[in-house]
């Protein structure tokens, strides 16, 4: 079965770090690009990071460039999300997806990380 | 950044009618490798989104054949031929075309 699971989520304050995981299961993992997409409380969707299959490159969305790091590790079918300097704003629940534009992908449950003093 | 509108955003349907919704780009959205990276996703109330059609026109495994895509350029319809029940919740269209990527505002669909 293909499959995405994020951890790691949870309850931060403004300017504090939160890492989060997501396991692959079911496909080739190494031979996809790989995004996080997110969605706050009651609203849209928000394409947040995207990665090489590689590793070598990786594109963010203007409001998280320098504050988070996509990062990938094929050989344990996992991609992580290393979210640093929190705001109230980036609270949002987290999905992991598969590239769409080669496929219909999976998406993960996805994991609530709330940003709140 | 690449701005898709839709329309409506909210689409009160009875049971057994069809349904048509409309994303709009702000710019061409053929690639340079000469696709069209426009995709639909559906989101049913508490659960994750789903991939329902790819590259404008491509169905995903297991979505029903009511489902359908179409369009080119800057236009874009997502059809349900017949609604169900099933089909209560927010469509979204999204593109992959350049960085970054980004989705319509969504439509809800509900039942009249």
């Amino acid at each position: 079965e293909v499959q995405l699971v994020e951890s790691g989520g949870g309850l931060v304050q403004p300017g504090g770090s939160l890492r989060l995981s997501c396991a692959a299961s079911g496909f080739a993992f190494s031979s996809y690009w790989m995004d996080w997409v997110r969605q706050a409380p009651g609203k849209g969707l928000e394409w947040v990071a995207h990665i090489k299959e590689d590793g070598s490159d990786k594109y963010y969305v203007d409001s998280v460039k320098g504050r988070f790091t996509v990062s990938r590790d094929n050989a344990k079918n996992s991609l992580y999300l290393q979210l640093n300097n929190l705001k109230v704003e980036d609270t949002a629940v987290y999905y992991c997806a598969r590239d769409p534009n080669w496929g219909a992908g999976p998406w993960g449950q996805g994991i609530l990380v709330t940003v709140s003093s | 950044d690449i701005v898709l509108t839709q329309s409506p955003l909210s689409l009160p349907v009875t049971l057994g009618q069809p349904a048509s919704i409309s994303c709009r780009s702000s710019q061409g959205l053929v690639n340079r490798d000469g696709y069209t990276y426009l995709h639909w996703f559906q989101q049913r109330p508490g659960q994750s989104p789903r991939h329902l059609i790819y590259r404008v026109s491509n169905r995903a495994s297991g979505v029903p054949d009511r489902f359908s895509g179409s369009g080119s350029g800057t236009d874009f319809t997502l059809k349900i031929s017949r609604v169900e029940a099933e089909d209560v919740g927010v469509y979204y269209c999204m593109h992959g075309t350049q960085w970054p990527f980004t989705f319509g505002p969504g439509t809800r669909v509900d039942i009249k």
